[in-house]
């Protein structure tokens, strides 16, 4: 069981918008620790694609995109492609496990 | 470029011990923070330990606490994972990833890059 809770799964067509919840609590997201999104795709390390809550690294495409209010987070995709289909995972600080956590991930499905 | 590359990997006993190793390039290593991240066969990704620019700082998560040690040579650019007392449910991928933020060992910073992993298999 994740600290943080994100989907298991999501899917959209090429073209569309999907957007990943990641759901913390008080300790972590809600206490004023950033989120910060990682892509995994088959086979591959994670890499950051978003950083302190809305921030992309150069390379990035637009059209990826993050927001963070209360004890929640999201990441949205706009513009499906197939290139996106991979394992997402939100992650931030606990204060009470003093220690980095991540969300359970949300497998991407682009139909 | 900055690059990461885990070693040490491989097939293991429960109870035994194995050391890993993630070979650091392209950027100063005694100047940042490194964790260690596993990944345990078709799961998610579990934060391992963390340890600051010049090892003064050492943070673990509980589910390895007092097995693990993490330690760094920053003369050889190198950073160590110790496990010992190993169990099964230790087998995953072990991934070693930068601290992006120089000197820093802030509770906010994320992990940039990350390096290709090594994989630890516990078994009898």
């Amino acid at each position: 069981q994740s600290v943080l809770t994100q989907p298991p799964s999501v899917s959209g067509a090429p073209g569309q918008m999907v957007t990943i919840s990641c759901t913390g609590s008080s300790s972590n997201i809600g206490a004023g620790y950033d989120v910060h999104w990682y892509q995994q795709l088959p086979g591959t390390a994670p890499k950051l694609l978003i950083y302190g809550n809305s921030n992309r690294p150069s390379g990035v495409p637009d059209r990826f995109s993050g927001s963070k209010s209360g004890t929640s987070a999201s990441l949205a995709i706009t513009g499906l492609q197939a290139e996106d289909e991979a394992d997402y995972y939100c992650q931030s600080y606990d204060s009470s496990l003093s220690g980095w956590v991540f969300g359970g991930g949300t497998k991407l499905t682009v139909l | 470029q900055v690059q990461l590359v885990e070693s040490g990997g491989g097939v293991v006993q429960p109870g035994r011990s194995l050391r890993l190793s993630c070979a650091a390039s392209g950027f100063t290593f005694s100047s940042c923070g490194i964790h260690w991240v596993r990944q345990a066969p078709g799961k998610g990704l579990e934060w391992v330990a963390f340890i600051s620019y010049d090892g003064s700082i050492k943070y673990y998560g509980d589910s390895v606490k007092g097995r693990f040690t993490i330690s760094r040579d920053n003369s050889k650019n190198t950073l160590y994972l110790q496990m010992n007392s190993l169990r099964a449910e230790d087998t995953a991928v072990y991934f070693c990833a930068k601290d992006p933020i120089p000197y820093s060992s802030s509770r906010q910073n994320w992990f940039d890059p990350w390096g290709q992993g090594t994989l630890v298999t516990v078994s009898s």
